[in-house]
């Protein structure tokens, strides 16, 4: 099974801040790599499929690179509103996995 | 409106079997390969299984295999999910999520609102 690690586990940032968080996988996956948000109490929102491309809807700030292993999701100005747990997931072969999760926290 | 709403959720004593069910409206469903991904109380995503468009492909977490069953009637646009011998590492939450293309590989762009499962005596 690949394996997804997310780095750091939280994190802690003020309103405009850049943020990245990291998604290592255990052997190549091309760019088979998505990204959701998710807040508490509420169902996964897709923000980035294929590592790099936005989901419609989602705002311009998001932004996914990578392909292989690694992987990077930017927050690019954060806003009180991305308070959440983030996920990577790799949809490169079955089981598909997820990552641990990041959770962003606003200071 | 594109919609998934989940069903079947419950108390279940270990041992025992649950269907949930995923009704899905506001999109073509036989073109969509669907997925359930679990939600342990405060705990991170876990994928446990996917069905292509037409069920050729389906796939199982190695936790679920040989317990769980997928299936889908494209008929009546419902997803299903047939869970046998539950354990109570089975409790979390359930959701039911739809793929943007018709195999499982190209990301869950709609997710139900989740139905909790319970396993316990």
């Amino acid at each position: 099974d690949i394996q997804m690690t997310q780095s750091p586990s939280s994190l802690s940032a003020s309103v405009g801040d850049r943020v990245a968080i990291s998604c290592r996988a255990s052997r190549s996956i091309s760019n088979y790599l998505n990204w959701y948000q998710q807040k508490p109490g509420k169902a996964p929102n897709l923000l980035i499929y294929a590592a790099s491309t936005l989901q419609s809807g989602v705002p311009s700030r998001f932004g996914g690179s990578g392909s292989g292993t690694d992987f990077t999701l930017t927050i690019s100005s954060l806003q009180p509103e991305d308070s959440a747990t983030y996920y990577c997931q790799q949809s490169y072969t079955t089981p598909l996995t997820f990552g641990g999760g990041t959770k962003v926290e606003i200071k | 409106e594109v919609q998934l709403v989940e069903s079947g959720g419950g108390l279940v004593q270990p041992g025992r079997s649950l269907r949930l069910s995923c009704a899905a409206s506001g999109f073509t469903f036989d073109d969509s390969a669907m997925h359930w991904v679990r939600q342990a109380p405060g705990k991170g995503l876990e994928w446990v299984s996917c069905i292509s468009y037409n069920s050729g492909s389906i796939g199982y977490a190695d936790s679920v295999k040989g317990r769980f069953t997928i299936s889908r009637d494209n008929a009546k646009n419902s997803l299903y999910l047939r869970m046998n011998s539950l354990r109570p590492e089975d409790t979390a939450v359930y959701y039911c999520a739809k793929d943007r293309e018709g195999d499982p590989w190209y990301g869950m762009d709609v997710w139900g609102q989740g139905t909790t499962v319970t396993v316990s005596s």
